[in-house]
């Protein structure tokens, strides 16, 4: 079966660490790969994304991921914590069903951040 | 810009009640979606939508029905409301079908049916 998966519910880190929230995935075809972010009564915001080229994306907020092809992972990391990023983090992947496409979400990590 | 407008935000029904959510985007995409968001469920698709008039069933799709009859909108309909489907609900938009482009959220609407 098509699916996302992250492993850990919380990740906590103290500010100025570098974090990795973690993602893999296991689908058919290219992978679309997907993170997202969200706040406190907020709907999910785009962080960044993997389609295709370099294995190492950035994205918003000095994020960035690596896709492992051979791991099935898309990792989320920063090289250095900042409280205001602890919120809820999501993985997504984009999965094919017949002639349609759909994206799934993992269960979340909830990234916490402490001075 | 708009971007995604859900409403209401907040809502409770007594089970066996009917409701609509509602949800309009000015961003001209094809494809609109419902998720909902439970407690260590991550987010699971309801139903989604690639174009207008055209809706298909995602992962949870019982008890929910959609209309697609404008771009703009995508409505969520509750015929009967059950206790289980008390959650928050997200709508969701994107560009295109191929699954290649980013979607944008509503802010929500937080749903309990007692």
């Amino acid at each position: 079966a098509q699916s996302v998966a992250q492993p850990e519910d919380q990740v906590n880190v103290a500010e100025g660490n570098p974090l990795t929230v973690k993602c893999t995935y296991s689908v058919s075809g290219n992978p679309y790969l997907f993170w997202y972010v969200q706040y406190p009564n907020r709907g999910l915001q785009f962080l960044l994304k993997y389609i295709t080229g370099d294995n190492l994306v950035k994205g918003s907020y000095g994020f960035e991921a690596e896709f492992n092809k051979s791991q099935t992972s898309f990792h989320l990391k920063k090289p250095s914590a900042l409280v205001s990023d602890s919120a809820l983090y999501f993985c997504a992947v984009r999965v094919l069903y017949s002639s349609a496409s759909k994206i799934i979400f993992g269960s979340g990590t909830r990234l916490s951040i402490r001075p | 810009n708009a971007g995604v407008t859900q409403t209401p935000k907040f809502q409770v029904l007594k089970t066996g009640q009917s409701m609509t959510l509602q949800c309009a985007q000015d961003m001209n995409h094809e494809y609109m979606s419902w998720y909902r968001q439970d407690p260590g469920m991550g987010l699971r698709l309801i139903h989604y939508s690639v174009g207008a008039g055209i809706t298909d069933q995602g992962e949870v799709p019982n008890g929910y029905n959609v209309s697609r009859s404008t771009t703009e909108d995508f409505p969520l309909r509750l015929l009967s409301a059950a206790p289980s489907q008390t959650s928050v609900y997200f709508c969701a938009s994107r560009p295109g079908g191929g699954g290649y482009t980013e979607a944008f959220f509503g802010q929500g609407t937080r749903l309990t049916v007692v």
